[in-house]
């Protein structure tokens, strides 16, 4: 069973500064991974998508990377601003299937 | 529509009654999931529609929820005789098809069962 896990929980950082965020996923046979943003109250925006044959993407100062083979991936953001404040959820199929698992999420908070 | 509409966005109702969730996927997008959110948790796979068919409802929790997407495109998510343990946000999840990967998710419909 896919087990997805999320750190840290939470993470308060002054403005400008650029912070890394860690998923790391129990089974590695994923064909893709994707990084989700959660407002307070909201749904989820989709981020990133990272498909297994790939090493990394980015968009704009935002870039996810993902190793199949240690079960892990990192969403880097740079020059941080106090609007990426948020939850960060990462998910990945359980198995071959469309099920998506997610990770409880990872809190920021952007200080200005 | 220009993203994936859920509706109501609040639904408050007494422990015992019927629920109706809708769900309106992104034009032309064939596959559509359910999820369900509590609290500081992430989302909960339900179930999942490829066209008109379930093909995978192995997340739906017992046989008082179920779902219908009877022309392929808007979904009902159905809870007969609710508990106080329903009380969730419902997420509706659309992509353009199975294997495609990105899935676009609604605002979600947050129901409290009292």
């Amino acid at each position: 069973k896919q087990e997805v896990t999320q750190i840290p929980a939470a993470l308060s950082v002054p403005e400008g500064e650029n912070l890394v965020l860690n998923c790391s996923f129990t089974d590695s046979a994923i064909y893709n991974l994707q990084w989700f943003r959660q407002d307070p109250g909201k749904g989820l925006t989709s981020l990133l998508l990272i498909q297994s044959s790939q090493r990394e993407q980015t968009s704009g100062r935002l870039n996810a990377s993902l190793d199949k083979s240690s079960g892990r991936s990192t969403l880097y953001i740079a020059a941080s601003q106090p609007g990426d404040s948020a939850t960060y959820l990462c998910a990945v199929p359980q198995g071959g299937s469309e099920k998506l698992v997610f990770g409880k999420g990872t809190k920021l908070t952007v200080n200005p | 529509g220009a993203g994936v509409s859920q509706t109501p966005s609040n639904k408050v109702t007494e422990k015992g009654k019927y629920v109706e969730l809708r769900c309106d996927p992104i034009s032309g997008h064939t596959a559509l999931y359910w999820y369900r959110q509590s609290l500081g948790q992430g989302p909960e796979f339900l179930i999942y529609f490829q066209g008109t068919g379930a093909a995978d409802d192995s997340g739906l929790p017992n046989d008082r929820f179920f779902a219908v997407r009877p022309e392929g495109s808007v979904s009902t998510l159905k809870i007969q005789r609710t508990e106080r343990g329903d009380s969730a946000v419902y997420l509706c999840a659309s992509s353009m098809g199975a294997g495609t990967g990105e899935l676009f998710f609604g605002e979600g419909s947050r129901l409290t069962v009292l």
